[in-house]
Order: structure tokens, then sequence, then C-alpha cells
């Protein structure tokens, strides 16, 4: 299995509050990515990361951002929480574009109430 | 975007049974890959196919690319309790290595 974890696990917020999600690999691939898991929605990509400190938008990246500034940590950051944003969330790793089999943590369940 | 249709989106089948399903798109995709995914836990990757025509196995799986590059199948053959799960196609959209899901085929196995 990819060396990849997620913290937290789970989480509980109140709307309007600021949470930061957290995905750490040990593998030194470059390429990490978000994604938000929903119902009937698949996965969706919020934001990706192809090195230290280059990121670049995902197909639903509104009200997030992210930074990486070590190869191992990319962290997902949701300014201000929204009830639309309880979901769960995954981080996924790949070694290059050329060789994009994504490896995936094991997810954060976040509920904004 | 690209859409990804998955079908079916749920299918019971029985303990020994063979199941079948594809994901389409209207778009051409140059890598399909395969995704199990059980309940609480992240994706695992089963089969990445990179050629039109492909065909590879892993175990009792094999999945196809399409010849027209914008559709793959998956057949899991004589089905066991542990292929209860989730299954997602994903396509290669660009050079940045993102990938497209289909929202997913929802399989349960009855003994």
């Amino acid at each position: 299995d990819a060396g990849i974890t997620q913290s937290p696990r789970h989480k509980v917020t109140e709307t309007g509050t600021p949470v930061t999600l957290r995905c750490h690999q040990t593998e030194n691939h470059r390429y990490m990515y978000w994604y938000r898991q929903d119902p009937g929605h698949g996965l969706r990509l919020i934001h990706y990361s192809y090195g230290v400190k280059d990121t670049d938008k995902g197909e639903v990246s509104d009200g997030y951002s992210v930074s990486r500034s070590k190869t191992e940590d990319f962290l997902l950051t949701l300014e201000s929480a929204t009830s639309s944003q309880t979901s769960v969330y995954f981080c996924a790793i790949s070694e290059r574009a050329s060789k994009p089999e994504q490896y995936f943590g094991p997810g954060t369940r976040l509920t904004v109430t | 975007g690209q859409q990804l249709n998955q079908s079916p989106q749920s299918m019971f089948i029985q303990e020994g049974e063979d199941v079948s399903m594809n994901c389409t798109s209207s778009s051409i995709f140059n890598t399909w890959l395969w995704y199990k995914q059980d309940p609480g836990e992240g994706p695992v990757l089963l089969i990445a196919l990179y050629k039109a025509g492909e065909l590879t196995s892993n175990g009792r799986l094999t999945a196809q690319f399409g010849i027209t590059r914008k559709d793959s199948f998956l057949n899991i053959s004589a089905s066991i309790p542990s292929d209860v799960g989730i299954y997602f196609c994903a396509g290669l959209t660009d050079s940045w290595g993102k990938l497209q899901f289909g929202s997913g085929t929802q399989v349960v196995v009855t003994p």
C-alpha cells in the first residue's frame, strides 16, 4: 500500500469556522490531489499540486485553498466552512503525469453543522 | 467538462456469477483506470489500460480499453462476497495527470 495518511479522519465543525485537512505521503511522489466524494457525484477534483509550491485548481475549487511547502505534505483549507462542504475528502498521489495511476489515502469525513 | 457515464449504477448478483460494467465518454481518453472502493476506505487501483483495444487481467478481473477510446469495460468472473463494493472508472484528461471519474457501480453479492 502507498504510504498516504490523512488527518484528521473525522471532523465536525460549525459553519463559518476555518478547517485545514492534511495529507502526508512517504512515497516522494511529485503529484498530489484533493478530491471530495458525495453521493451520486463520484470523485471530484478540488485542487492539485505538481510540485512544491506549484498548485492549480480543479473542477470544484470554490471555497477551498491549498498549500504545499514540502513534497510530503499537501494541505486543504476551507477558509469559512459551509454546510455544502460536508463531504468525504480524499487525497491522492501519483508519481508523474505520464504514469497517471493515482493512489488514495483513507479519507477524512467532514461534517459542517 | 468531460462526462463519464458508468453503468449500471448498481447490481445485485449471486455468488459465483459473472459481472460486467462499463464506462462511456463523449471524449477520447488515452488512459483508463478502474478502482474499487470498500465502505469507509479510499479507492484502490485495480487495473490500468493504456492502449486502444488493450485487454488486461488482474486475477478474476478483466478490463478492456475500447477501440474508439471512448469506452472501457470491467468484468468480474465467479464473484465472491469480498467483491462487494463500489467500482469506479476514470479517464486521464490531460498532461497534468488529472482524472475524470465515473459515478460508480455498486456491486452487492448475495450468497
